[in-house]
């Protein structure tokens, strides 16, 4: 066990819907970062927040989002689904961010049909 | 951009013997880290072993060792002494020490271990 939680951990829904994933970084953590896992384009970092600002960019697509509130804990908003998203949604932490090891939360598998 | 490359899609060893999975990465920074993760059928992501760039001395954990290649951009992970528990996707990771925490994941390598 990391000390991450991610809820849910399986999302059924629809194309065009929209879902929240949250995610509670480990105690004294201050970096979130969300990853995508799917089967054609593996692992893929998202975004970074660090201390409720965001660090750092990757490729995240414009109708997703994500923000981390004063507790620390972050939501990654998926909107306007589409088949293609469907994939295991990571959150990880660490305790500041460019240095220190990301610890992974057991994930959210997001089905879109 | 950084590149992540794992040549074996799949990897099998009998158990109790040794196995190397091969990483190798494209960067043109001189100051990163490196990781390899493990990945069981559970699909929880756990940390295996952690190189820092300007380290020459090779990581080792327990029954898993690395073998960094500075020049050449190799990483290597070295499994000893493979147990069944050991099974799993690998995934090596490059980290930027420049670029706040964006990671860049190779495609992964499946490890099967034998009985």
């Amino acid at each position: 066990d990391s000390g991450v939680t991610q809820t849910p951990k399986h999302l059924i829904t629809a194309t065009g819907q929209r879902v929240t994933l949250r995610c509670s970084p480990r105690s004294g953590d201050l970096s979130v970062y969300w990853y995508q896992q799917s089967l054609d384009q593996g692992l893929q970092f998202l975004i970074q927040y660090y201390n409720g600002e965001e660090r750092a960019k990757g490729n995240i697509l414009e109708r997703f989002s994500a923000q981390q509130f004063p507790d620390l804990h972050s939501e990654l908003n998926l909107s306007s689904l589409e088949l293609g998203d469907s994939a295991l949604y990571f959150c990880a932490s660490s305790l500041q961010g460019d240095q220190e090891t990301q610890y992974f939360g057991p994930g959210t598998r997001l089905l879109v049909l | 951009a950084q590149t992540v490359t794992q040549s074996q899609p799949e990897m099998s060893v009998q158990e109790a013997e040794t196995v190397t999975l091969s990483c190798t990465y494209d960067t043109s920074e001189s100051d990163y880290y490196l990781f390899w993760y493990k990945q069981p059928p559970s699909r929880q992501m756990i940390l295996v072993i952690r190189q820092e760039a300007y380290k020459q001395q090779n990581a080792t954990e327990n029954r898993f060792s690395v073998n960094f290649q500075k020049a050449a951009k190799s990483f290597s992970l070295k499994i000893s002494d493979s147990q069944l528990g050991d099974a799993a996707m690998y995934f090596c990771a490059y980290r930027s020490h420049t670029n706040a925490g964006k990671s860049t994941f190779g495609d992964g390598t499946t490890l099967t271990v034998k009985p």
